[in-house]
């Protein structure tokens, strides 16, 4: 059974770095690219990255260019998003997803920015 | 900010026959297929139709996807009380190099 669980969430002040983590099972994880999707309080979903199957490709949402950097560690099965500079407007659910499609979801971490 | 637009509720009574619409542009549902996922309150999303209108394993028949140019539709036939949930359409697009997702459909069985 394909499995993604995201942890590293927690609550943060404004300008701080925080680093998710998505460790997955079930699947011969370097053969998919992945992704990240985000979901604040009671809005809709929204992509914020993607990175190929090697990781030698990224793709990034125009609201976390340059302040967010995805990557994965094949060996390990897991997948980060290393996010710096964080603003009250990146408050939401983080969800790992298997393949640029996010046919299958983690249940997702809370980073919540606040002063 | 959304780029494919979706109404932002539907509903019908058990039994009817409901439909979301997905309205984007040629740079995204133009070009790629559309993936529909289901939300079910307090839950993670689930993917509900991958390439425009493939039902993975495991989800019923009574729900099916089309689309037609720039536009996309997820229908739910026979409606069940268990459908009650959050839909979202999503594609890739070129022009922002990046995949983007619908602004969400709230279906409501009455």
């Amino acid at each position: 059974e394909v499995q993604l669980v995201e942890s590293g969430g927690g609550l943060v002040q404004p300008g701080v770095s925080l680093r998710l983590s998505c460790a997955a099972s079930g699947f011969t994880f370097s053969n998919y690219a992945m992704s990240w999707v985000r979901q604040a309080p009671g809005k809709g979903l929204v992509w914020v990255s993607g990175i190929s199957d090697s990781g030698g490709t990224t793709f990034y949402a125009d609201s976390v260019k340059g302040r967010f950097t995805i990557s994965r560690d094949n060996s390990k099965n897991t997948l980060y998003l290393q996010m710096n500079n964080l603003r009250a407007e990146d408050t939401a659910v983080y969800y790992c997803a298997k393949d640029l499609g996010a046919t299958v979801w983690g249940l997702g971490t809370l980073v919540t920015v606040s002063s | 900010q959304s780029v494919l637009t979706q109404p932002p509720s539907a509903s019908g009574t058990p039994g009817q026959r409901v439909t979301v619409s997905c309205s984007g542009s040629n740079s995204n549902i133009g070009k790629n297929p559309v993936n529909w996922y289901q939300q079910l309150p307090g839950t993670a999303p689930k993917l509900l139709i991958s390439v425009n209108n493939q039902r993975p394993s495991g989800v019923p028949d009574r729900f099916s996807g089309s689309k037609s140019g720039t536009s996309a539709s997820l229908a739910i036939s026979g409606l069940q009380s268990e459908d009650e949930a959050d839909y979202y359409c999503a594609a890739w697009d070129d022009s922002l190099n990046g995949r983007v997702f619908g602004t969400g459909t709230k279906v409501t069985v009455l």
